[in-house]
């Protein structure tokens, strides 16, 4: 049964402390992304990886760090330097393709900070 | 990445054919058109991608003018489950990209009784 979850689905955590956010995928994609929700708001991308070992920055990774040492696994670590770090955090995979490609996402995890 | 404008909200009646028009004036010539459905507190859901014409899924259809500066996401007879925020996207994947989705507002459906 493939796809990609994330744990937990709620997490608390008080102000200063870094937190890390599990994604793990079973579809055998080369590609995963992090994306960070705020009510009403779409997506912004956080951070996204090609290849193992190798990720790059999103529109707002300050605040954020991720590492790529397996296919299946991208964790998201939100440290104490993220301003606002309250939100929905969506983990994402896909293939590489020539075309736009179909991402494939978790459940989310709903972090809150206080 | 191509800018996209959609509605931020309609109403539909359940059994309706809602038409939701995205606008994308920049859209170069390698990049498709995708979209995708969301409902509270889950990850979005891809729905169709095309490129021209129209692409029919069993899920919805997308029609492509030949100008390809707008597109627009028909499903057909509405349910109330169909309530959601549907997010069109418009990009190509290519050595020089990074697959890099960009998300605006989306438009929120809201399917009534």
């Amino acid at each position: 049964d493939g796809g990609i979850t994330q744990s937990p689905k709620y997490l608390f955590r008080k102000e200063g402390q870094n937190v890390t956010l599990s994604c793990e995928q079973n579809l055998n994609h080369d590609a995963m992304y992090w994306y960070r929700q705020d009510p009403g708001q779409g997506l912004r991308l956080i951070y996204y990886s090609q290849i193992v070992n190798d990720f790059q920055k999103g529109d707002i990774a300050e605040g954020y760090s991720v590492s790529r040492e397996k296919k299946e696994s991208f964790p998201l670590t939100v440290t104490s330097a993220q301003k606002n770090p309250t939100a929905f955090y969506l983990c994402a995979s896909s293939l590489r393709d020539r075309k736009l490609p179909e991402q494939y996402f978790g459940p989310g995890t709903r972090l809150t900070v206080t | 990445l191509a800018k996209t404008t959609q509605p931020i909200s309609m109403d539909s009646y359940e059994g309706q054919e809602v038409n939701i028009t995205c606008s994308h004036n920049n859209i170069a010539t390698n990049d498709y058109i995708t979209w995708y459905q969301q409902f509270p507190s889950q990850g979005p859901r891809f729905i169709i991608q095309g490129y021209k014409t129209k692409v029919t899924n069993e899920v919805a259809s997308l029609f492509i003018p030949a100008d390809r500066k707008s597109s627009t996401l028909s499903l057909p007879r509405v349910s109330l489950s169909d309530t959601a925020v549907y997010y069109c996207l418009v990009g190509d994947l290519t050595s020089s990209n990074t697959g890099k989705l960009i998300f605006g507002q989306g438009t929120t459906l809201q399917v009534k009784p």
